[in-house]
């Protein structure tokens, strides 16, 4: 079955836009969480949705949100984008987000803020 | 507060010779683990996790939860094993994966 989806691939954005990244789930998963992984800081949680709720959040301004559709894929938006934003996003997804199986990661999107 | 603590950044090793991967954690309850690989240009997946058992790829992972530990070992390193490893509890409470910094294993002939 495909994998986790993540598009695009990459970005290139100025300073103080906005960006939409999308994540399609493996079919059956219900739980998205979204990761930022930078070469200074590894991967850092941004948030994890199931079922269209958020469920948890990690430690990231607001201008970082992400939403959640009724067939589970998901996206995150970020405004006002910073140089600090520049970093690959990873999405993962799993069948509750709870134990045994893990999450399965998306090859990423790397968005480039300059 | 929660920690995942990855004490090596970079763990050299010949072919051949025994690895071990450090990972220590410090968290209320009782989190269940799971070791993360990424090798080069390819896209982090799931090595190992502790509810198993099992060994993977020559791999092995046992959890002490007396020293709050999850040390990733194989008796013999080859050179497709050169890949950054990840050690991450999971809370269900918290519905999160929390990674450590990461270890990057370099097998050199």
């Amino acid at each position: 079955k495909a994998g986790v989806t993540q598009t695009p691939r990459y970005l290139i954005k100025t300073r103080g836009q906005q960006v939409t990244l999308s994540c399609s789930p493996i079919s059956g998963h219900r739980s998205v969480s979204w990761y930022q992984q930078t070469p200074g800081q590894g991967l850092q949680f941004l948030f994890e949705y199931f079922s269209e709720t958020q469920r948890n959040k990690g430690n990231f301004p607001g201008r970082f949100s992400g939403r959640q559709f009724s067939n589970s894929r998901s996206e995150m938006n970020v405004s006002t984008l910073e140089l600090g934003d520049s970093a690959l996003y990873l999405c993962a997804s799993s069948t509750t987000g709870v134990t045994n199986y893990g999450y399965t990661f998306g090859s990423g999107t790397r968005l480039t803020v300059v | 507060a929660q920690r995942v603590t990855q004490p090596e950044k970079l763990l050299s090793v010949f072919k051949g010779a025994p690895v071990e991967l450090k990972c220590n954690y410090s968290y209320s309850g009782s989190p269940e683990l799971f070791w993360y690989v990424q090798y080069s240009r390819q896209r982090l997946q799931l090595l190992l996790r502790h509810i198993s058992r099992e060994s993977i790829k020559g791999f092995t992972a046992d959890l002490n939860k007396g020293e709050t530990s999850f040390h990733l070992k194989k008796p013999f390193a080859q050179e497709e094993d050169s890949a950054m490893y990840y050690c991450a509890p999971y809370t269900g409470t918290a519905s999160k994966l929390t990674f450590g910094t990461g270890t990057r294993l370099q097998v050199t002939l």
